[in-house]
């Protein structure tokens, strides 16, 4: 299976503590997305990478957030300090380049569950 | 930024064609207008895309209407497994930020 790939798909941790979530996107593509969905809503963008220069942040993405894409290929997104309002699904996607932007590939998500 | 309204929810039965209207009133001049599906569980998975008049595929179609303020997306002959979320996805004017809509839930009834 070529296509997105996240990992772990489910994630239940306590309050205040670190979580990594990891993103293997389709392997042509150089553009890169995160988005976190809540139940009922829509995805919610987050940040988005062009190769491995991270060029989108959105307000969502407070202090406790960061993502990085070291090498311009998998992407990683760590929470620190967890809060209970970090519950959702953490998306991934990834585009080719010359495509329209709108042409996003997801992957299956990370649950993350905050006690 | 570009924001899309759309209806909350739809019931339909399968074997008719269902239509899901998509506002988008400051939709920028090369902002694409793109639909997107999404099952419990799973990430969005790419319907159709289009910029102005009807884009066909095997799946649906899109019509767009001149003034691009909205869009309406067709599923022909729908099935129970087209029982879904539909987002209305208008790409953000300058920046990378995509806008997912609020979603149709769409129920397909036997």
């Amino acid at each position: 299976d070529t296509g997105v790939s996240q990992d772990p798909r489910h994630k239940i941790t306590k309050r205040g503590q670190n979580v990594t979530f990891r993103c293997d996107p389709i392997s042509e593509h150089n553009r890169l997305y995160w988005y976190r969905q809540t139940l009922g809503q829509g995805p919610e963008f987050l940040t988005y990478f062009q190769n491995e220069a991270q060029l989108e942040k959105s307000r969502l993405l407070s202090d406790r957030f960061s993502a990085e894409r070291p090498k311009g290929s998998f992407s990683t997104l760590e929470i620190q300090r967890t809060e209970q309002g970090d519950s959702a699904m953490y998306l991934c996607a990834s585009s080719q380049a010359g495509g329209s932007h709108n042409e996003q590939f997801f992957g299956p998500g990370t649950r993350l569950t905050v006690l | 930024l570009a924001k899309t309204t759309q209806p909350i929810s739809m019931d339909s039965y399968e074997g008719q064609e269902v239509n899901i209207t998509c506002s988008h009133n400051n939709i920028a001049t090369n902002d694409y207008i793109t639909w997107y599906q999404q099952f419990p569980s799973q990430g969005p998975r790419f319907i159709i895309q289009g910029y102005k008049t009807k884009v066909t595929n095997e799946v649906a179609s899109l019509f767009i209407p001149a003034d691009r303020k909205s869009s309406t997306l067709s599923l022909p002959r729908v099935s129970l497994s087209d029982t879904a979320v539909y987002y209305c996805l208008v790409a953000a004017s300058g920046t990378y930020k995509y806008i997912f809509g609020t979603g149709t839930r769409l129920k397909v009834l036997a």
